[in-house]
């Protein structure tokens, strides 16, 4: 178990639209970050949360935006969806300074 | 050029074989690096990490990293057929922790 959970397991979605994923991690991991994955290929890097701050972004566009809470949840949200955001979304969290651990993920498809 | 990349495979080893599996990476900036595995449907899940260059084991894993090179690879000893999956290589720079993935390698061992 990594002590991360994520919602919703499924989502279904029609281009335009907004979602918002979700993401809790035990308490003291003061790091999250979200990862998107394509199919058959590896995660790429959204952006990093530390103590509620921003702390690094990949290269998505702004319509690709975050949270993080005081309670170590966070959120992941994509306005006006596009086909190619079908995705399984990640979220991870550091345990210590170096590793991350993954959520299970939450896969969206975008019709 | 990827910043990291892998041999997508799939890469079939019998069972009881070791299998090697292959990463280059671009950035000679990076740190650290990381072995996660993914079965199919799922999110990946770390087998190893390693800093230095050398050989470090785990059970049956065994990561080796030569920087000069900038090659990371996995060794798996004795495969299973539970061994099957996805792998995927990650590295990360010292400042920050974004992780960097390449595409990962799928291996199929077979009884």
């Amino acid at each position: 178990e990594t002590g991360v959970t994520q919602s919703p397991t499924h989502l279904i979605k029609t281009r335009g639209q907004q979602v918002t994923l979700r993401c809790s991690s035990q308490s003291g991991h003061n790091t999250v970050s979200w990862y998107q994955q394509a199919l058959g290929q590896g995660p790429q890097f959204i952006f990093q949360y530390y103590r509620e701050e921003e702390n690094g972004r990949g290269n998505f566009p702004p319509r690709f935006s975050g949270l993080q809470f005081p309670n170590y949840s966070s959120e992941l949200n994509v306005n006006a969806l596009e086909l190619d955001d079908s995705a399984l979304y990640l979220c991870a969290s550091n345990r210590d300074a170096e590793t991350q651990y993954f959520g299970p993920g939450t896969r969206l498809l975008v019709l | 050029q990827k910043e990291v990349e892998q041999n997508s495979g799939p890469l079939s080893v019998p069972e009881g074989a070791i299998a090697s599996l292959n990463c280059t990476y671009s950035d000679r900036g990076s740190q650290s690096f990381f072995w996660y595995r993914q079965y199919s449907g799922k999110s990946p899940e770390l087998i190893m990490f390693i800093y230095s260059n050398g050989d470090k084991e785990d059970g049956r894993f065994t990561a080796q990293l030569n920087k000069a090179s900038q090659y990371v690879s996995l060794l798996i000893r004795d495969s299973q057929p539970s061994d099957s999956a996805t792998y995927l290589c990650a590295v990360k720079r010292n400042a920050g922790n974004m992780l960097t993935f390449g595409g990962g390698t799928r291996l199929m061992v077979k009884p």
